[in-house]
């Protein structure tokens, strides 16, 4: 079946501008995480739904970064006011269940994203 | 101090050579623990679990040892196919969710 998609996979922006990225995680999957990956970095954990919930947001740089999942299923990541600092691969990942810390979390290919 | 850490590398070995790879994470809280594989320019991919018994897939074993907060992923018969970015990650689970908490990751090189 389909992994999860994730669009743009390039975006250039200039210092200042907004951006969203966009998530579609595997269909039927309960949880959708976003992580940032910055050059010759590990991911790291930005935020957490469960359905829509948005249940931990504590890996958000700024309160210019913003995520939803209104209807549960994809999801928006927000950067406002972008600077050269959040360049960086955002990544998506879904997984089936919430409960069970053995569930795999699926990535999708990430947006690849550079503020000039 | 990181909470995942790991030896960047490269490690650089011969096809057909075994390499391990080790890792140490902080919170002992830590619930599950796995080892991804990440290509240039990929997405990472789950490679294996870890479990304090050890566990095996072809020629990958992996080992954990909660006492001492170590983790292990040893390859056998390396492959060219091998050479990626390895993560470790540990899962700490917070707001009724998984957080996974990644190293920077461990380049392996295999060369003929």
């Amino acid at each position: 079946g389909a992994g999860v998609s994730q669009s743009p996979r390039y975006k250039v922006a200039k210092r200042g501008q907004d951006v969203a990225l966009r998530c579609d995680p595997i269909s039927g999957h309960v949880s959708l995480f976003w992580y940032q990956q910055a050059l010759g970095q590990g991911p790291e954990f930005l935020t957490y739904f469960q359905n829509e919930a948005q249940l931990d947001k504590s890996g958000l740089p700024s309160d210019r970064f913003f995520a939803e999942r209104p209807e549960g299923s994809v999801s928006t990541l927000k950067i406002q006011r972008t600077q050269q600092e959040d360049s960086a691969v955002y990544l998506c990942a879904s997984s089936l269940e919430a409960r069970n810390p053995s569930y795999e979390q699926y990535f999708g290919p990430g947006t690849r994203l550079t503020v000039t | 101090r990181k909470e995942v850490e790991q030896d960047p590398g490269p490690f650089n070995v011969p096809e057909g050579a075994t390499v391990a790879f080790n890792c140490t994470y902080s919170n002992s809280a830590s619930q599950s623990f796995f080892w991804y594989r990440q290509d240039c320019r990929k997405e990472p991919k789950l490679l294996m679990s870890v479990y304090s018994s050890g566990n095996e897939d072809g020629r990958f074993t992996a080992q954990l040892n909660r006492a001492s907060q170590y983790i292990s992923l040893l390859i056998r018969d390396s492959k060219l196919s091998d050479s990626a970015t390895y993560l470790c990650v540990v899962n700490l689970r917070r707001g009724g969710g998984n957080k996974l908490t990644f190293g920077t990751g461990t380049q392996l090189k295999v060369e003929l």
